[in-house]
Formats: structure tokens, C-alpha cells, sequence
């Protein structure tokens, strides 16, 4: 049971574009949702969260927005820049899980074109 | 400040054996987690471990364990390995059990042949 969904493998963005990366979850508990970025041969890096009492957070060319009613969140990154080619992760937990449990997508491999 | 760091970077098993994953946590940080990243796939949580109790395990069986160390540094331990349990095995850190941004190492890689 995927309880984390990123629909789309992968996606392909010019230099300068806007990047639109979402995310859909099934889980009601969940009230904490973070974005995380991966290059190949390396560890997840943290990159923006927000938490279900906020719909947006900001941060420099990254915005993450939360939808509760629709179970959707999305990360934008404007401009988009070659250096942020790589692998994004979509992850959740709850507060009443219990422990730090991270529940991830799947992940979509984000490729930005010169 | 130093991050988390793993070792091995890359392991070659057979079936049938056991191996012991390391990881150190960031400075400052008193909770590990383990992930499983198979290929293709997002990491799954497999235990956390907070001021040396395990505290919440992920759907795995028993032959996952672990530790915590008073310095907070951690292992992963599985034994009987099977072919399915190559991955890739994060460690990540975090200052409290509770919500919060967590810190991954780079990961060791396991190949059961």
C-alpha cells in the first residue's frame, strides 16, 4: 500500500523554467511533509518541509504547497537550474506515529535542459 | 560539524550470511534512523533508534536489528540475508524522535549474491 505517490517518473525542464514536482498521499495522520533531493551516489538532502497547519513555505527558488483536502502537495522551483537535475523525493510522517518514520514516494528524476 | 557517515560504501554478500552496517550521526544529533532504498523505489523505514532504545520499527522482519551506542552512532545488523535484501541502506540522524528534518549519510550499497 503506497501510502506516498509521485505519479510522475520523471520530468524534463528548460533552464529558467519552472519545475512542478507533486505529490499525493492517502494517509489522514500525516501532518508533516518534507522534500527531499538525491544525486546519484549519495544520501537524500533535506530541502523544504511544511507542516499541515501552513498551505505554502518558501524558501529562495523553492515553494512547497499543501492541499489537505485533495491530499496534494507540490514543489516549485523557480528558475530552474542545471544543478537541479537529480531525484526528488516527496516524504511524510505523523506526529502520532510515534519516532521520526519517514513514508516516501517513489521518487521523480527531474532533468533541467541548458 | 560533521555529518553522517556510513561504511562500507559497498558490500558483496552471499545468501545465507549475516552483515553489520555502520553509521555515524551528526554532531548534536541523539536519534538514527535506517532506511531500505531498493532500486527504483523510495526509502522504507526500517527501526529508529533514540538514546540507545529502539523507538518504532517499520515493516521488516526480525533478522533487521540494531543498536545505539552511548556516542548515538548505530549498526544494522540482518542475518540470513536473501537476494531481495539488496539495496541501498541509509542512515539518517536527527536531533529528537519527534518531527524534524532528518540528515542521511551517503549510504552503503548491498549486493547478495
Amino acid at each position: 500500500d503506497q501510502q506516498v505517490k509521485q505519479n510522475s517518473p520523471s520530468l524534463s525542464v528548460q533552464e529558467g523554467r519552472i519545475s512542478i514536482l507533486n505529490c499525493d498521499y492517502t494517509n489522514s495522520m500525516f501532518d508533516y511533509f518534507l522534500w527531499y533531493k538525491k544525486y546519484p551516489a549519495e544520501g537524500p538532502t533535506f530541502l523544504i518541509s511544511i507542516s499541515s497547519i501552513k498551505d505554502k513555505n518558501e524558501d529562495g527558488r523553492f515553494t512547497v504547497f499543501l492541499n489537505k483536502s485533495a491530499k496534494h502537495l507540490s514543489l516549485h522551483i523557480v528558475p530552474s537550474q542545471p544543478g537541479d537535475s537529480a531525484v526528488y523525493f516527496c516524504a511524510a510522517s505523523s506526529s502520532t506515529g510515534g519516532g521520526n518514520k519517514l513514508t516516501f514516494g517513489t521518487g521523480t528524476q527531474l532533468k533541467v535542459e541548458l | 560539524e560533521t555529518g553522517v557517515t556510513q561504511s562500507p560504501t559497498h558490500l558483496i554478500k552471499t545468501r545465507g550470511q549475516q552483515v553489520t552496517l555502520r553509521c555515524s550521526s551528526q554532531s548534536g544529533h541523539n536519534t538514527v534512523s535506517w532506511y531500505q532504498q531498493a532500486l527504483g523505489q523510495g526509502p522504507q523505514f526500517i527501526f529508529q533508534y533514540y538514546r540507545e532504545e529502539e523507538n518504532g520499527r517499520g515493516n521488516f522482519p526480525p533478522r533487521f536489528s540494531g543498536l545505539q551506542f552511548p556516542n548515538y552512532s548505530s549498526e544494522l545488523n540482518v542475518n540470513a540475508l536473501e537476494l531481495d535484501d539488496s539495496a541501498l541502506y541509509l542512515c539518517a540522524s536527527s536531533f529528537g524522535p519527534g518531527q524534524g528534518n532528518a540528515f542521511f549519510g551517503q549510504g552503503t550499497r548491498l549486493t547478495v549474491v
